[in-house]
């Protein structure tokens, strides 16, 4: 099993939808939880931090379920420019280094 | 502030051939990372330094040494290339802010060892 596995994609949304993606991780101990977002050729953006008590920016929601070990993305009213991969990335331990990225997934938001 | 910044963005390299990707930052952070993305397998960590002057090993470091002389470059060097070495490198950085080990990413070197 792997540590962080992720929704699989591509998602294909129409402009002004509401999509959610969905990550699991496997280590109960981790810290730290991230959503970045990559568009095509480029790097990895940091996106949101996810915090335990669920956290909003814009039209972007994150949500923590430490219980169940996932985390989510809500985005809402999407625009053509959401079009990218999302990546879901857990931090299990002291140190930047015991940070795990997922596969990630791909979003497409058409007109 | 250019942030994290890496040379040269793309690469052909010949099998054998020795390679040094270079990347510099000027945020100041302590830790550094070296990974490759290949489609499908997401970001895969290859060496990372806590802070200068040390390093360590990653999921993939085989192939693959880094130095950390200071703060602001972390040279990632390929001995001999062989073709499985084909793929994306990104170096990233992190600050440490209560707890969260937040990175930042270059933009990245697309090789090719043909």
């Amino acid at each position: 099993r792997k540590e962080v596995e992720q929704d699989p994609g591509p998602f294909n949304v129409p402009e002004g939808a509401t999509v959610a993606f969905n990550c699991t991780y496997s280590n109960s101990a981790s810290q730290s939880f991230f959503w970045y977002r990559q568009d095509c050729r480029k790097e990895p953006k940091l996106l949101m931090s996810v915090y335990s008590s669920g956290n909003e920016d814009g039209r972007f929601t994150a949500q923590l379920n430490r219980a169940s070990q996932y985390i989510s993305l809500l985005i809402r009213d999407s625009k053509l420019s959401d079009s990218a991969t999302y990546l879901c990335v857990v931090n299990t331990g002291t140190g930047g280094f015991k940070t795990i990225f997922g596969a990630g997934t791909r979003l497409f938001v058409k007109a | 502030i250019a942030g994290i910044t890496q040379a040269p963005t793309s690469q052909i390299l010949a099998a054998g051939r020795r390679m040094t990707l270079r990347c510099t930052q000027d945020m100041r952070h302590n830790a550094m990372y070296w990974y490759r993305q290949d489609l499908g397998l997401g970001l895969r960590l290859i060496h990372y330094s806590n802070t200068a002057g040390t390093t360590g090993k990653g999921e993939v470091p085989d192939g693959y040494s880094v130095s950390r002389a200071n703060t602001d470059d972390f040279p990632l060097t390929l001995a001999s290339a062989v073709p499985s070495q084909t793929s994306v490198y990104f170096c990233a950085s992190s600050d440490e802010a209560g707890g969260q080990y937040t990175q930042y990413f270059g933009p990245g070197t697309r090789l090719t060892v043909l």
